[in-house]
């Protein structure tokens, strides 16, 4: 089954303990992306791949950072989480870079920091 | 840039009458966009997109939207609400690349 998978699907941590949140995808997409979701902002891209080794920061990058050094995957890094990085977060992968393109979305990571 | 507002946080209808979500966006050239569907505990899932092809675009689970360029709207009907179209949706456009803008979200409640 064609699919963006997320894990882990909930997580609380402590302010200070790194954490990665994996998101792979099985339909070989060139376009991966993360977004956070907040209540009355919808969501708001973090940071984006159009490829293997190559990532640009999205919107809100600040506290983030990602890899992407194989083409399924993207996992997302926060290094140092802090409160104000609650959250539900989704990957999203595309067939390309092209604009039009659907977005699939991961089923979404539910991050709480205290 | 790119912007997209949603008017109505929250929408409620009755069970068989019609939705109707709305959707404004901001954009310097003609964009592409879309409406996602969000289920309960779900990811978003895509209901139909407007690419330029035609301005009525239908999608899954008979909801359609109409491209209006004069009126910068994009808005979301369905003729007839059922109980399971209860979720939250999004509108969202993109101009260049595949990064989406995203409004800020209506929840759509279907009362029986």
């Amino acid at each position: 089954e064609a699919q963006v998978t997320q894990n882990p699907r909930y997580l609380i941590t402590v302010t200070g303990k790194k954490l990665t949140v994996t998101c792979s995808q099985n339909m070989n997409h060139e376009y991966m992306s993360w977004y956070r979701q907040d209540p009355g902002l919808g969501l708001r891209q973090i940071y984006y791949s159009m490829n293997v080794e190559v990532t640009d920061k999205g919107d809100v990058p600040e506290g983030y950072k990602v890899s992407r050094k194989e083409k399924r995957n993207f996992p997302l890094i926060l290094e140092s989480p802090s409160p104000n990085q609650t959250s539900l977060y989704f990957c999203a992968s595309s067939p390309t870079r092209q604009a039009g393109t659907e977005a699939f979305f991961g089923q979404g990571t539910r991050l709480t920091v205290v | 840039a790119q912007s997209v507002t949603q008017l109505g946080s929250h929408v409620s209808v009755s069970e068989g009458a019609l939705v109707l979500l709305r959707c404004n966006y901001s954009s310097s050239v003609p964009p592409y966009l879309f409406w996602y569907v969000q289920y309960p505990n779900q990811g978003l899932q895509l209901l139909l997109k407007y690419t330029s092809a035609a301005t009525l675009v239908k999608g899954i689970n008979g909801f359609e939207a109409e491209f209006k360029k004069s009126e910068t709207s994009f808005h979301l009907t369905k003729p007839s609400a059922h109980m399971s179209d209860a979720a939250e949706y999004f509108c969202a456009v993109t101009e260049y690349g595949n990064k989406l803008v995203f409004g800020a979200g209506t929840i759509l409640r279907v009362k029986s």
